[in-house]
């Protein structure tokens, strides 16, 4: 089983729509966070949280809220999709530390037509 | 923040050496170089980390120079396989909410037969 599962895998939707996606995690870890990456680009930070009750805005958090239900959970919403929200989404999680990796799950490939 | 510069992409062959090169010219003292390969669809992987000098782990080895304003990440007798976008990252762990990682496009590296 993996140790960063995301759902749905891919997820067509129309603008104006409200979508969540959602990450669970069996790592134990702490610190999770939601990336978007567009075709040929790097991944941008959306949100982040360090805890249960530490939420943290990225670079691109306009249009996106999130909600971290317990340790493993974490998930990304889209209150009202449009177009330009259409990319690939990847959860990650990271165990702090002085030498900090992040894993990732599968991403998300979400369409808003 | 330490922005990075890699190439674009990268072309090489079965069974040789890949050394791919990455400029951080306003790393800070804190600073960690992590490196992650990401296959198409897939979350990126985390590959290597270092701080100085050199490291080495079973799948790469990561150079840094005196200064740190570089490093190279090889790829010891690559195969097709190998074929991914690497991304170089610089950063530290911060232990509070002022998270900041960027990535950037990454380096495209094409084996050949």
């Amino acid at each position: 089983d993996a140790d960063v599962t995301q759902t749905p895998r891919n997820r067509i939707t129309k603008t104006g729509k409200r979508i969540m996606l959602e990450c669970s995690q069996t790592k134990g870890h702490d610190r999770m966070y939601w990336y978007r990456q567009d075709p040929g680009l790097g991944l941008r930070l959306i949100y982040y949280s360090f805890d249960v009750k530490d939420i943290n805005k990225g670079e691109i958090s306009d249009g996106y809220s999130v909600s971290r239900q317990a340790q493993a959970k974490f998930s990304l919403s889209l209150e009202s999709a449009i177009p330009n929200q259409t990319a690939l989404y990847f959860c990650a999680t990271s165990d702090p530390g002085r030498l900090e990796k992040l894993f990732f799950g599968s991403g998300t490939q979400l369409s808003v037509l | 923040l330490a922005k990075t510069t890699q190439p674009i992409s990268m072309d090489s062959y079965e069974g040789q050496e890949v050394n791919i090169t990455c400029s951080h010219n306003n790393i800070a003292t804190n600073d960690y170089i992590t490196w992650y390969q990401q296959f198409p669809s897939q979350g990126p992987r985390f590959i290597i980390q270092g701080y100085k000098t050199k490291v080495t782990n079973e799948v790469a080895s990561l150079f840094i120079p005196a200064d740190r304003k570089s490093s190279t990440l090889s790829l010891p007798r690559v195969s097709l396989s190998d074929t991914a976008v690497y991304y170089c990252l610089v950063g530290e762990d911060r232990m509070d909410s002022n998270y900041q990682l960027i990535w950037g496009a990454g380096t495209k590296l094409i084996i050949k037969p």
